[in-house]
């Protein structure tokens, strides 16, 4: 079993449409990273949350350290938000420990 | 305010070549730390570097790779006699202190023919 795990692994969703990107991670971390990358892009760093939940512009993210979870929340979702999310557990320092990602692809 | 710079962007090297990848970090920022992505797999950490030392090369291959981060100038990872498995995207990643938020860079993508 991986230490952190991603589902779903493949998400299609209609313009406008609430997105939600779930993250479970089984090891102790300090702090949660969400990032995003698109195909043969970069990687951007959307949030890092140790606990509560961040907002900014229509993304938000959750993070529920008892229960080892984290979720992140596209609201009114567009077609440029189609990329690869990808959580990452941040254990010791930023060696990070990541999950799979996953592949969204908002239709218009 | 320049965020974290690679390049090459892209590296095409014959198998037995070298490989030289550079990472400036953002401004400020003296930890350093550099990723893999495998094709069609996750991204896995490979090393972390503070200015002219290792602190964790835990996931570095142990024949072959190596990496620095000097006192001056950028950090460099280097692939000797690179092989068709080391074809992969590699990120760098900066953060002003040990435990801050880490900022990603744009990659290089290395194929290796």
């Amino acid at each position: 079993k991986n230490e952190v795990e991603q589902s779903p692994q493949n998400l299609t969703a209609q313009e406008g449409e609430f997105i939600t990107i779930n993250c479970s991670y089984s090891v102790g971390i300090s702090a949660l990273h969400w990032l995003q990358q698109h195909p043969g892009g970069g990687i951007v760093s959307l949030f890092m949350l140790s606990s509560g939940k961040k907002k900014h512009g229509r993304l938000i993210a959750t993070i529920n350290i008892q229960e080892k979870h984290s979720s992140l929340h596209i609201t009114a979702s567009h077609p440029r938000d189609s990329a690869v999310y990808i959580c990452a557990a941040k254990r010791d320092g930023n060696k990070l420990v990541f999950g799979a990602g996953t592949i969204l692809r908002v239709k218009s | 305010n320049a965020g974290v710079m690679q390049n090459p962007r892209h590296l095409v090297r014959r198998r037995g070549q070298e490989a030289r990848l550079r990472c400036s970090p953002m401004k400020g920022h003296s930890h350093v730390y550099w990723y893999r992505q495998l094709p069609e797999e996750g991204l896995k950490f490979m090393v972390y570097l503070q200015k002219e030392n290792i602190i964790d090369e835990s996931g570095m291959p142990k024949e072959r790779f190596s990496a620095e981060f000097p006192k001056e100038g950028p950090s460099i990872l280097r692939i000797q006699q690179v092989v068709r498995g080391d074809s992969a995207a590699y990120f760098c990643a900066s953060s002003p202190t040990r435990d801050g938020r880490a900022f990603f860079g744009q990659g290089t993508r290395l194929t290796v023919v």
